[in-house]
């Protein structure tokens, strides 16, 4: 069965450094979405992307995040300057047009 | 903003016993989904219901939507240490849109 694959599975940055998350969505999948889920809480959507624009974006995702997908495959979320408090698994999905949405298994980024 | 509650929060019960987990939003939603989580993974999707009143049946795992679309339940029977995680539901107000999620069930099922 096709999946989302993210990697890295785990990602230790410095405070104030850019980080890159990357994921590779199911192939023929159209709609793109990123979550994030700070431990012991709950999941929390981040932003959603279709035909190559974001196509809604949570008050979360401040000027510090951004996303691209540039290539056919690929679909990245780059955090410009990274905070403590962005520490957490951050979740890739990708829906299909009718199917409902996939997730990754997430990379889980520590920021020191 | 629309909210989603579940419940309850933490449940711990024996192997072979049956357990309903619920799901309630504040207002309606267009679908919901079920997912299952365990520690260092992402969600994985079990279910999704769309009519009110709807039941879906996977293997053991029986879901129920309300017949308002407001609300919808999780039935285990005979639970097995394999059920052990994370159970959340997420709803969706359109087909392309966000997913919003509970803050979900944690189900421990002792052998």
């Amino acid at each position: 069965e096709p999946e989302v694959t993210q990697t890295p599975s785990h990602q230790v940055t410095q405070m104030g450094q850019e980080v890159i998350l990357r994921c590779v969505p199911i192939s023929n999948h159209l709609y793109f979405y990123w979550y994030r889920q700070i431990l012991g809480q709950k999941v929390e959507f981040l932003v959603s992307f279709y035909n190559n624009e974001i196509s809604e974006k949570s008050e979360i995702f401040d000027d510090q995040f951004s996303v691209e997908r540039p290539d056919g495959s690929n679909f990245t979320l780059k955090i410009r300057s990274t905070k403590l408090e962005d520490s957490a698994m951050y979740f890739c999905a990708s829906k299909g047009e009718i199917q409902p949405q996939h997730f990754g298994d997430g990379t889980r980024l520590s920021i020191l | 903003t629309q909210l989603l509650e579940q419940s309850p929060q933490f449940l711990s019960i024996q192997e072979g016993e049956n357990l309903t987990v619920y799901c309630n939003s504040s207002s309606v939603f267009s679908s919901l989904q079920w997912y299952r989580q365990e520690p260092g993974e992402g969600p994985v999707l079990l279910v999704t219901v769309v009519t009110g009143g709807e039941v879906k049946k996977l293997k053991r795992l029986t879901f129920q939507f309300g017949d308002a679309r407001k609300d919808s339940s999780l039935h285990i029977t005979a639970a097995q240490p394999g059920d052990t995680g994370l159970y959340l539901c997420a709803l969706n107000n359109t087909n392309a849109g966000k997913s919003t999620f509970g803050d979900g069930t944690t189900l421990t099922v002792k052998p």
